[in-house]
């Protein structure tokens, strides 16, 4: 099946500072979402972007799918940024795709 | 408001007992699916189910069971044969209008067997 790999696993910054996190997968995807889960557990949906670029806010994605790979941009990070980001792909074949998840990158916001 | 809820939050069962988690929509989705987080790692699906009365395996489906009879819901039973069942339990749906992918999450239940 499909392999996907987030970096960096972990990542530490102070409040105010940007961070990038990486998606890479195996496979050609006709789904491609980023979910930011909270400490409760609750899974946050952020970017539906199978392709292209999308904004929202201080938050971006970019999904270049010819090179399997997307990128998660947060900018100016607050403590409430904290928390587990998600890359999940889905597989064209399967109707309503189901998704394969990343294992995450974990952010911890320092004020 | 439309969502996706599940019940109970928490759950504490004896080991070889059966249990039945609960996931109910009102989003007028079709497909819906049940994925298994264990402590640091991603989630996995168990079941998924593309309309009513039709579901399919997932990655990890020994040991579970689930039904459709409705739409707007999907309930997961974790049978006695799964041999680690501690774990945080998501159900999401999907719709196959606008953008047919897109995976929308409940809150989740946490089980924890001893």
């Amino acid at each position: 099946g499909i392999q996907v790999e987030q970096s960096p696993p972990d990542l530490i910054l102070q409040e105010g500072a940007n961070s990038t996190l990486r998606c890479n997968f195996s496979d050609s995807v006709n789904n491609l979402q980023w979910f930011h889960q909270n400490p409760w557990g609750q899974l946050i949906n952020l970017f539906y972007i199978p392709s292209g670029t999308k904004q929202n806010g201080r938050l971006s994605a970019t999904t270049v799918a010819t090179e399997r790979y997307s990128l998660l941009y947060i900018s100016s990070s607050q403590t409430t940024d904290s928390g587990v980001y998600f890359c999940a792909v889905g597989v064209r074949g399967f109707g309503n795709e189901k998704l394969t998840f990343g294992t995450g990158t974990r952010l911890t916001i320092i004020p | 408001d439309g969502g996706i809820t599940q019940s109970p939050k928490y759950l504490f069962r004896k080991e070889g007992q059966n249990v039945t988690l609960s996931c109910e929509q009102n989003l007028n989705h079709d497909a819906m699916y049940w994925y298994r987080q264990d402590p640091g790692q991603g989630l996995r699906l168990i079941y998924y189910s593309q309309i009513v009365n039709d579901f399919q395996k997932g990655d990890i489906a020994e040991g579970y069971s689930v039904s459709r009879e409705k739409k707007e819901s999907f309930p997961l039973t974790v049978t006695s044969a799964q041999k680690n069942p501690t774990a945080f339990y998501l159900c999401a749906s999907s719709t196959g209008q606008g953008r047919p992918y897109e995976q929308y999450f409940g809150p989740g239940t946490r089980l924890t067997v001893t």
